[in-house]
């Protein structure tokens, strides 16, 4: 099975500041049509997941420009340029190129 | 609007069984694969299962392989989960999401395994 780790597992961030996550994977999550399908989503405490970030670095629709996806191959990061209250939760990244569809463990952002 | 509404969850005794259900409505969802994720009391997400939009493809994790059944019914918008055998680590809240991007979901129904 893919692993995938992410770093770190928890994250306290002041707002208006940068906060960055990473994720890795322990194969390549690039398919052979050329894109690489790995996924970051946000759950807010007592809700469902939300996608925020697809094929890497695609925003999904209605996500603040704020967050960016980057990355190739097995070592990818999202970022928040500038955290806000709204966007405390849990943070997993996803592949769907490979069955059994695996997450990252999560990291938890809070606000200081 | 897009929306998935998951029902069926409540509690069961080990070894028991549960149906679940997954109403879509707001999209084609005859055009969608479709999955069962869930999420264990503080835990992490984990996949579930797969199915594909004619049911023709379907996977399942290791934990559940041999005791759940995922299926759809196109003309119905709905997706479904038959769980036998359920066992304490069944125990979680059961999301349906929508196609390989899980870029919809369902608020969730919860299952409790407990005697």
């Amino acid at each position: 099975d893919v692993v995938l780790t992410q770093s770190p597992l928890s994250l306290s961030v002041t707002p208006g500041q940068p906060a960055s996550i990473s994720c890795k994977s322990s194969q390549s999550l690039l398919y052979s049509d050329g894109k690489t399908y790995l996924y970051w989503y946000l759950q807010r405490p007592g809700q469902p997941p939300q996608l925020l970030i697809y094929e890497v670095s695609t925003r999904f629709s209605g996500v603040p420009d704020r967050f960016s996806g980057s990355g190739s191959g097995t070592d990818f990061t999202l970022k928040i340029s500038r955290v806000e209250a709204e966007d405390v939760g849990v943070y997993y990244c996803t592949q769907s190129i490979y069955f059994p569809r695996t997450f990252g463990p999560g990291t938890k952002v809070d606000i200081k | 609007e897009i929306q998935l509404v998951e029902s069926g969850g409540g509690l069961v005794q080990p070894g028991g069984s549960l149906r679940l259900s997954c109403a879509a409505s707001g999209f084609t969802f005859s055009d969608y694969n479709m999955n069962w994720v869930r999420q264990a009391p503080g835990k992490g997400l984990e996949w579930v299962s797969y199915i594909s939009t004619s049911s023709s493809i379907i996977y399942y994790a290791d934990s559940v392989k041999g005791r759940f059944t995922i299926s759809r019914d196109n003309a119905k918008n709905s997706l479904y989960l038959q769980m036998t055998s359920l066992r304490d680590e069944d125990t979680a809240v059961y999301y349906c999401a929508r196609t390989g991007g899980l870029d919809v979901w369902g608020q969730g129904t919860t299952v409790t395994v407990s005697s």
